[in-house]
This record gives structure tokens, C-alpha cells and sequence, in this order.
């Protein structure tokens, strides 16, 4: 089985600095997805960037990034110039490529502050 | 719809209650996925339907829980006889094919058993 996990439960950045959030997965297949997802008060999950295993270069949407090392099975994110909207839970996910049921296995999660 | 819409947003049932929650999914979308989301914790898969079919449902925890999707579009999860562990925040999320890598969540229901 799949596992993801989040060694942080909080982290704060002030505003327009840098912060990077970790996570780790275990998995035996070599084809899957990687995504970061935001959850803010209102519940709702936003995907922020998605990874696909078999691409060596590493996502990057606008002010977000990831850290992707496969052998380490290590997915990062970074955020820069952090803004207070930022403020949120962030969950790493993994979802296999292949197969029919492609569910989402979520980390723990990181509560990220944001601070003046 | 535009987006994924749960109702209702907030659900407090007596224990031994059943519930109902439903889950409207983006129009077309052929994937339905429940996840259940307990406090502070990650949301964990429940089911999952392709179309009218539920094709794994090994995620659900007990067999209080049922999740049906009649026609392949609006899907409902049901629990039984309620337990206080059974609050959490109850998250649906659709996609538009079976392989699609975004899933499109709703906001979910949040259950409170007392």
C-alpha cells in the first residue's frame, strides 16, 4: 500500500519570504502522480501543482515549485514570496497512474501561517 | 453545475440517527470519489464510482455505510445508525474521465454525532 507522509504540522513564513513544505511516500510502482493540495476554512480542496513521476524536471506553477526526487521518494513545495492568502492547510497526495481507480492517498497535512 | 456541490454543509445527527449526504458532481463528469476527512487528519478514500457503477469501496469503514449513484451523476452516502466516530468532514470529489488527473472537490459536509 501507498503511503504519504507530512513530518511538519505547522510551519509560518512572513510575508514574502520563502517556505518549503516536505513530504515523503512509499511506494513499489514507478508510474504515479504527485500533487499538493490547499485546504482552506472553507474545506475545499485546490489542487496547486501536480507532478507526474516519469518527468525528471520539477512542476512549477507561478510562485509554487516542487523538489521532486524520485529515488528518495521526496516531493517538496516551495512557495515564494509568500502572501497571506497563501495561509492555509497544504496536503501532499499521491495517486498511481495506472488502473481504473484512481483514488487519492493524502498526507497529514502542514498548517502554514503566514505572518507581516 | 460549475463546480462540485455538497449538501448540506453541516450535519449534527443524535447517535443512532441515520444521514444522508449528497453530492452533486461537475455535469459529465464520469468519476465520483468519497473521501473521509476526520479532524486534523488527512482525507482518507471511502468509494468510488465510474458512471452508475461503484467499482471499489474498499474504503468504507463499516457496512453502516452505503453510497449509491443511480443514474452516474448525483451520488449519496448514507450512513446508518450513526457513532460519534463517525463525524468527520465527508468530501466528494469528481473527475472527468476515468485516467483525468484533476480531481474537482466540493466542500464538503462536515457531520457532528453527539
Amino acid at each position: 500500500a501507498q503511503t504519504v507522509t507530512q513530518s511538519q504540522p505547522e510551519m509560518s513564513v512572513q510575508e514574502a519570504e520563502t517556505v518549503t513544505l516536505s513530504c515523503t511516500y512509499d511506494t513499489s510502482e514507478s508510474d504515479y502522480y504527485l500533487f499538493w493540495y490547499k485546504q482552506p476554512p472553507s474545506r475545499q480542496m485546490i489542487l496547486v501543482i501536480r507532478q507526474e513521476a516519469y518527468k525528471q524536471q520539477n512542476a512549477t506553477e507561478n510562485r509554487f515549485s516542487v523538489n521532486f526526487q524520485k529515488a528518495a521518494k521526496s516531493f517538496s513545495l516551495k512557495i515564494s514570496d509568500s502572501q497571506l492568502g497563501d495561509a492555509a492547510m497544504y496536503f501532499c497526495a499521491y495517486r498511481r497512474r495506472t488502473g481504473t481507480a484512481s483514488k487519492l492517498t493524502f498526507g497529514t497535512g502542514t498548517r502554514l501561517q503566514v505572518t507581516l | 453545475g460549475a463546480g462540485v456541490s455538497q449538501s448540506p454543509r453541516y450535519k449534527v445527527a443524535k447517535r443512532g440517527q441515520d444521514v444522508a449526504l449528497r453530492c452533486d458532481p461537475i455535469s459529465g463528469h464520469v468519476s465520483l470519489f468519497w473521501y473521509q476527512q476526520a479532524l486534523g487528519q488527512g482525507p482518507e478514500f471511502l468509494t468510488y464510482f465510474q458512471n452508475e457503477a461503484q467499482l471499489d469501496k474498499s474504503g468504507l469503514p463499516s457496512d453502516r455505510f452505503f453510497a449509491e449513484r443511480p443514474e452516474g451523476s448525483v451520488s449519496t452516502l448514507k450512513i446508518q445508525r450513526t457513532q460519534q466516530e463517525d463525524s468527520a468532514v465527508y468530501l466528494c470529489a469528481s473527475t472527468q474521465g476515468v485516467m483525468n488527473t484533476e480531481a474537482f472537490f466540493g466542500q464538503g459536509t462536515r457531520l457532528t454525532v453527539v
